[in-house]
């Protein structure tokens, strides 16, 4: 069972460029994050989805974009990548209240 | 809405050593509570969870958290660190619904 899969694990952007971080789940969960982690200061909620085809805003949405086409897939696509998004991103499903992660993905955009 | 403060953003403790690493939040509503353990370079592991029912809750490595509704607070407690617990630890709030909101983190760091 591999559970919370992302890729890549690392990348560098330059400024103004796009990506897409890729992630999918194998548990059938219908709740999905993306999450940032910033040193200092938590995990702030970027976007999440409550099944395919809906999608919502979290505490930090601004510069990010997703999609929920399926159950498994839950994109984050940065169009214009800043300093700002320098960043460890970390996606999750849940089963009821309990959260999956990711291994994580390291993001530097200079 | 809902918040969560972790009073401490490094505790340094040697090895045996008993530990406490706390924990306050906010909420208008019900809540469930967690804790998360983040080991370098990996994503959060949950370590115990607080859903209803007995407000001690414990982990299988030793780790116990209580709840305290009076004072907003779940403390996590170890009578004896390892080496081995040294990671980043995160309290976490979720309401009946599924957004859960984490604190800034607790880096915990046991000396030999």
């Amino acid at each position: 069972n591999a559970g919370v899969t992302q890729t890549p694990k690392f990348r560098i952007l330059k400024i103004g460029q796009s990506m897409t971080l890729q992630c999918t789940q194998d548990m059938n969960h219908n709740y999905m994050y993306w999450y940032r982690q910033d040193p200092g200061m938590g995990l702030k909620l970027i976007y999440y989805s409550v099944g395919a085809g809906i999608t919502d805003k979290g505490e930090v949405p601004n510069g990010y974009n997703v999609s929920r086409s399926t159950t498994e897939d839950f994109p984050l696509r940065l169009e214009l990548a800043a300093p700002s998004q320098t960043s460890v991103y970390f996606c999750a499903s849940t089963l009821g209240n309990t959260i999956y992660f990711g291994e994580g993905s390291w993001l530097t955009v200079v | 809405a809902q918040s969560v403060t972790q009073l401490d953003s490094q505790v340094p403790v040697f090895e045996e050593a008993p530990v406490e690493l706390r924990c306050n939040y906010s909420s208008s509503v019900s809540v469930y509570l967690f804790w998360y353990v983040q080991y370098p370079n990996q994503g959060l592991q949950l370590l115990l969870k607080y859903l209803s029912g007995s407000t001690l809750v414990e982990s299988i490595n030793g780790f116990e958290a209580e709840f305290n509704k009076s004072q907003t607070s779940f403390h996590l407690r170890k009578p004896s660190v390892h080496i081995s617990d040294t990671a980043e630890y995160f309290c976490a709030v979720s309401d009946e619904g599924f957004k859960t909101i984490f604190g800034a983190g607790t880096r915990l760091f046991v000396k030999a």
